[in-house]
């Protein structure tokens, strides 16, 4: 079964900093697409970021460009979001998602979940 | 951008089949994909590219794309089928979701 962690979620002041990890020991890492989901109180999913399996290709939503850098280490089968400038509509619940074998947008596995809380 | 439309709120009848629609300009061209998600829970793929069922997926659970709708449909509901729904596809370099369907099985 495929299993993904994610950690580094937390509160934060409105302009701070926080990267967000997210780990698997069950699935061949390097081999996969890999995204960030996130989904704030009460409201819909919103896709946040994506990167190839090497890390040469990287996507954003526009709201996030230029704040937020998604990366990964194959080495240490993880994934990151450093979330920069964050902002109070950054509040949300982030997922770790898996793209399908040979996709890179259609998620067949999903984290649980950490909680980004942007407050003063 | 593009932008998906879904209902907020759909209800069935236990037993009964429910769609759930899903609405873009030309969607039929796109792949479009499917979630379940319970209250508390990360979300679960239960469509994708129109009409595959990943495993475990029960057979119930249906899609379709044409035009400027997709089609999500649950034949025989039960009461475990009551969750969020979203589509969702990939347009010029980018995700996008629909705003989420509530399923309530009566």
């Amino acid at each position: 079964e495929v299993q993904l962690v994610e950690s580094g979620g937390g509160l934060v002041q409105p302009g701070g900093s926080l990267r967000l990890s997210c780990g698997t020991s069950t699935f061949t890492f390097s081999n996969y697409w890999m995204n960030w989901v996130r989904q704030a109180p009460g409201k819909g999913l919103e896709w946040v970021a994506n990167i190839k399996q090497d890390g040469s290709e990287k996507y954003y939503v526009d709201s996030v460009k230029g704040r937020f850098t998604i990366s990964r280490d194959n080495a240490k089968n993880s994934l990151y979001l450093q979330m920069n400038s964050l902002r109070a509509e950054d509040t949300a619940v982030y997922y770790c998602a898996r793209a399908l074998f040979g996709d890179y947008s259609t998620f067949d596995s999903w984290g649980q979940g950490t909680l980004v809380t942007v407050s003063s | 951008s593009y932008e998906l439309t879904q209902p907020l709120s759909v209800s069935v009848s236990l037993g009964q089949t429910a769609r759930i629609t899903c609405g873009g300009n030309n969607i039929g061209s796109k792949n479009v994909h499917w979630y379940q998600q319970k209250p508390g829970q990360a979300p679960v793929l239960v469509i994708y590219r129109d009409s595959n069922r990943p495993s475990g997926i029960p057979e119930r659970f249906s899609g379709s794309n044409s035009g400027n709708t997709a089609t999500l449909t649950i034949s025989r509901a039960q009461a475990g089928d009551e969750a969020d729904y979203y589509c969702q596809v990939w347009d010029s370099s980018a995700v996008v979701f629909g705003g989420g369907t509530k399923l309530t099985v009566l």
